[in-house]
């Protein structure tokens, strides 16, 4: 069974900081996939990382792989307001569903 | 492109009535569909896979008979909520993925369900 464990589950920052996310992962999978939702909405994709070593940036945020260590961060650099939400990462994907982490409830404090 | 509609965005029901909610890819063909489901302040646990023209595949611990799924065509699912109850209420959302696409799932905007 593919246990997913985001660390850490709640997160209040400054602006200006940096700061990372963990995603350890039990078994292999084929995709990482980190979201985004806002309070009483849907997810937002922001990455799906395909292979060992994979390193996506968007803005602020980046993202990275390592399937030998079992592990993906994602990397808030310089932190806004505006990214105050709670981030997911989960694996599966294709044919699959997704296997979900618990969330990582940020805040991004002026 | 990859929009994901859901029908309706949110309802409230009397406990023992049953609920339909549609998901439609609006722009892209989808084999597959999923069905999530989200508690207040936690995560998203799939419920069942959808798959067009076949039976849904359910998760352990999901009671297939009270969640209904029909996956009617490669752009429309629905899960009909059967029963319900007020511990049935939750944050209902879909995902689609492109017929043939390993990528990403693209997600409705969910359906609030609120069961009296």
């Amino acid at each position: 069974e593919l246990k997913v464990e985001q660390n850490p589950l709640f997160l209040s920052m400054q602006e200006g900081k940096n700061y990372t996310i963990y995603c350890n992962y039990s078994t292999t999978s084929d995709r990482l996939y980190w979201y985004r939702q806002d309070p009483g909405k849907s997810l937002e994709s922001l990455f799906v990382l395909l292979s060992n070593g994979a390193v996506k940036q968007e803005g602020r945020l980046m993202a990275s792989l390592d399937t030998k260590a079992r592990l993906s961060t994602l990397h808030i650099t310089a932190a806004v307001h505006d990214l105050s939400a709670t981030y997911f990462c989960a694996l599966g994907g294709g044919a699959d569903g997704l296997t979900f982490g618990k969330g990582t409830h940020l805040i991004i404090q002026p | 492109g990859a929009v994901v509609s859901q029908h309706p965005s949110w309802v409230i029901c009397k406990s023992g009535t049953s609920v339909k909610i549609e998901c439609r890819s609006l722009d892209f063909q989808a084999t597959t569909m999923f069905w999530y489901r989200q508690f207040p302040k936690q995560s998203l646990m799939l419920m069942a896979t959808s798959n067009e023209g076949s039976k849904a595949t359910y998760e352990q611990g999901v009671e297939k008979d009270k969640f209904l799924i029909n996956h009617a065509s490669l752009t429309l699912s629905t899960l009909t909520v059967t029963s319900a109850h007020p511990e049935d209420s939750s944050f209902y959302i879909c995902s689609a993925s492109r017929t043939g696409g390993r990528e990403t799932q693209y997600f409705g905007p969910g359906t609030r369900l609120l069961v009296l």
